[in-house]
């Protein structure tokens, strides 16, 4: 399974944009790029996901560089609801068990 | 619309104990996931499920965990006897058939094991 990289820990500002990075440099052709949220004591929550383009959504954007060995979620306005761990994760599409291989992810922390 | 329902929320036993989960997916969503979640990490897939049936259970530790979804709606998570180890949440997540890519998780149970 390809691996994903992510820094541990992010702070940014209130009402400022944010940018989230991850590495993939393994990831195959058949791979999506999916971003799921934690907010505290809660379950995961689906964000944005993608193949090759870039996406757009209402709560993310998702930028996926041209060889595809990283992308980025964008927030577009962070708020204190935004703090949470983001998890950038590698799907096969090819994988008819729609498997998630979830890392450690991103905290980020958003100061007001 | 509701939203994936777990109980309880909080489950403190002692090892050798037996201890039960209870999962109500969305309603419609044919496909059900448990996963067990530690301190610092991301999920980990337990047990999926397509209707009634364990279509992957590989990384279910069986000598002591179990589950079921009998009618293919709510399902049951149960360990026993309960370790320290075992000590983590246990997420259960669903999906709707054809829209596997987005998962919807329930709040969680937090296990504590002394």
């Amino acid at each position: 399974d390809a691996k994903t990289t992510q820094p541990n820990s992010m702070e940014s500002n209130e009402e400022e944009p944010v940018h989230l990075p991850c590495n993939h440099s393994t990831i195959s052709g058949t791979d999506y790029i999916h971003w799921y949220r934690q907010l505290p004591s809660q379950g995961p929550e689906y964000v944005i996901h993608g193949l090759t383009s870039n996406v757009n959504n209402r709560m993310a954007s998702l930028a996926i560089a041209e060889d595809r060995k990283s992308s980025t979620l964008i927030l577009h306005r962070a708020t204190l609801r935004d703090a949470a761990v983001y998890y950038c994760i590698l799907r096969d599409v090819g994988d008819s068990n729609y498997q998630l291989i979830w890392g450690a992810g991103t905290k980020l922390i958003i100061k007001p | 619309e509701a939203g994936v329902v777990q109980s309880p929320r909080y489950k403190i036993i002692e090892k050798k104990q037996p201890v039960a989960f209870w999962c109500n997916p969305i309603s419609g969503h044919n496909t059900l996931y448990w996963y067990r979640q530690n301190l610092g990490q991301g999920p980990e897939l337990l047990i999926r499920y397509e209707n009634e049936e364990a279509v992957d259970d590989s990384q279910l530790p069986k000598d002591r965990f179990s589950a079921e979804r009998l009618k293919g709606v709510d399902s049951t998570l149960k360990i026993q006897p309960a370790e320290l180890g075992d000590s983590a949440v246990y997420l259960c997540a669903s999906s709707l058939e054809g829209r596997r890519e987005t998962q919807y998780f329930g709040p969680g149970t937090r296990l504590l094991v002394l």
